[in-house]
């Protein structure tokens, strides 16, 4: 079946670092790539995505590039701040199985000033 | 505003305690999941409708069972509580059905404590 697989947290780094959080996935056909954060004590927010091969996705300073070839989505950011300390997940939804969308473990990153 | 909104936001209860959670979209999604996430902040999709139709029912035990009156709304019943139940559950609605690519919008989730 479809899944995900990201690097395993908790991720720690200093304000204006560059992140990357890795994620692979293994999926029938080409799915959608999604990255989501989640902040303390809120639910999960649509940060980026992609829906086919060699697309970009961006927001907010992030970026992932969905490479068919390695099967990856990996997230980045140039210049971290304090306020990006949350929890990153990867996710995907595969084609023609009813919109289940499948999650990584989760990302927690903190940011220090 | 446009959301998902789900209540109550904090839930505290005794084991072998009925308890429901309820979930409202006004996005016009035809499609609402209920996740179990744990204290590693692992999500486990738990239920999903569309159009109230009952399409994913992953294993879960019969003790949680889902309502779906219209479209709009998932709520989320479960009888005689037990410790493991403690978790955050998220509601969350798209739009479209079968192989559809459209992301998913989260509610701010209900934490649920059993004493």
């Amino acid at each position: 079946g479809n899944s995900v697989t990201q690097m395993e947290g908790p991720v720690t780094l200093s304000e204006e670092a560059f992140l990357t959080i890795n994620c692979t996935y293994t999926a029938t056909g080409y799915p959608s790539l999604f990255w989501y954060v989640q902040y303390p004590g809120e639910g999960l927010q649509l940060l980026l995505k992609a829906t086919k091969a060699d697309d970009k996705g961006s927001n907010k300073g992030f970026e992932a590039t969905y490479r068919k070839e390695t099967t990856s989505f990996h997230l980045e950011k140039g210049s971290v701040q304090v306020s990006d300390s949350a929890v990153y997940f990867c996710a995907l939804i595969g084609r023609g199985n009813n919109n289940d969308m499948r999650f990584g473990a989760g990302t927690r990153l903190t940011v220090k000033p | 505003d446009t959301a998902v909104s789900q209540t109550p936001k904090y839930l505290v209860t005794q084991m072998g305690n009925d308890k429901s959670i309820k979930c409202e979209q006004n996005l016009g999604h035809d499609t609402m999941y209920w996740y179990k996430q744990d204290s590693k902040k692992f999500l486990k999709i738990m239920f999903s409708y569309n159009n109230k139709e009952l399409i994913i029912n992953e294993t879960v035990p019969n003790r949680f069972s889902p309502k779906s009156p219209d479209k709009a709304h998932l709520n989320l019943h479960i009888n005689s509580l037990e410790l493991g139940d403690s978790a955050v559950y998220f509601c969350a609605s798209s739009q479209g059905g079968a192989g559809g690519n459209q992301p998913q919008h989260f509610g701010d989730g209900t934490r649920l404590s059993i004493l």
